[in-house]
């Protein structure tokens, strides 16, 4: 089956500088990619996604590169703020009949120092 | 629109007694996950459902666990007799049955086993 490996698992950064957190994937027929962000006490937020037809999308701050040779996607954050703060979980998933499920990687704690 | 709704918010047992937790999806959204997420990791899926049929329940530990989703919207799901290893959150998610869309998580149950 898919297997997901997040790197690094934890990230400190200060305010305003850049964060990347990096995803390798090994099912080649993945074509789904989304990123989660998951806050204490709650559960996991997409806060961006990325299919297999293009290799970069941007949504403000954030931005997602996709690598299908390399099989490998990353997030990155500009400008980082302290509400930046959580658990970020990259996933993949492939194509299916139905809805698919998506496999998630460990996880990557960010923590925004003011 | 509501969210998907999970009940209790937290569960504290004691090893090999027996606990149900509920899920309630997101009103239209044919598909519901079960995840499990241990401390430290990200959510492992435990079972999918279309509708009220069993999609995948290959990584689900049937001798101890047990999912229903009877009339295809709300679902259960039960550990009997629970283990230490089991402590963890239990996350369920809705999607709608377009491929490739996100998942939407409700806030999770936190079980402690004692």
């Amino acid at each position: 089956g898919e297997n997901v490996e997040q790197h690094p698992s934890t990230l400190s950064v200060q305010e305003g500088d850049s964060a990347v957190i990096k995803c390798t994937y090994s099912d080649s027929a993945s074509n789904y990619f989304p990123w989660y962000k998951q806050e204490l006490g709650k559960g996991p937020q997409l806060i961006i996604d990325i299919r297999s037809n293009v290799g970069e999308k941007k949504d403000q701050r954030i931005a997602v590169t996709l690598n299908k040779t390399a099989k490998h996607f990353s997030l990155h954050i500009t400008e980082t703020q302290p509400e930046d703060s959580a658990v970020y979980f990259c996933a993949a998933k492939r194509p299916s009949t139905n809805a698919g499920k998506s496999t998630f990687g460990d996880g990557t704690t960010l923590t925004v120092k003011p | 629109e509501a969210g998907v709704a999970q009940s209790p918010r937290y569960k504290i047992i004691e090893k090999r007694q027996s606990v149900a937790f509920w899920c309630n999806p997101i009103s239209g959204h044919a598909t519901l996950y079960w995840y499990q997420q241990i401390l430290g990791q990200g959510p492992k899926l435990l079972i999918q459902f279309q509708n009220n049929g069993v999609v995948d329940d290959s990584q689900l530990p049937k001798d101890r666990f047990s999912a229903e989703r009877l009339k295809g919207v709300d679902s259960t799901l039960k550990i009997q007799p629970a283990k230490l290893e089991d402590s963890a959150v239990y996350l369920c998610a809705s999607t709608t049955m377009t491929l490739n869309t996100e998942a939407f998580f409700g806030q999770g149950t936190r079980l402690t086993v004692v």
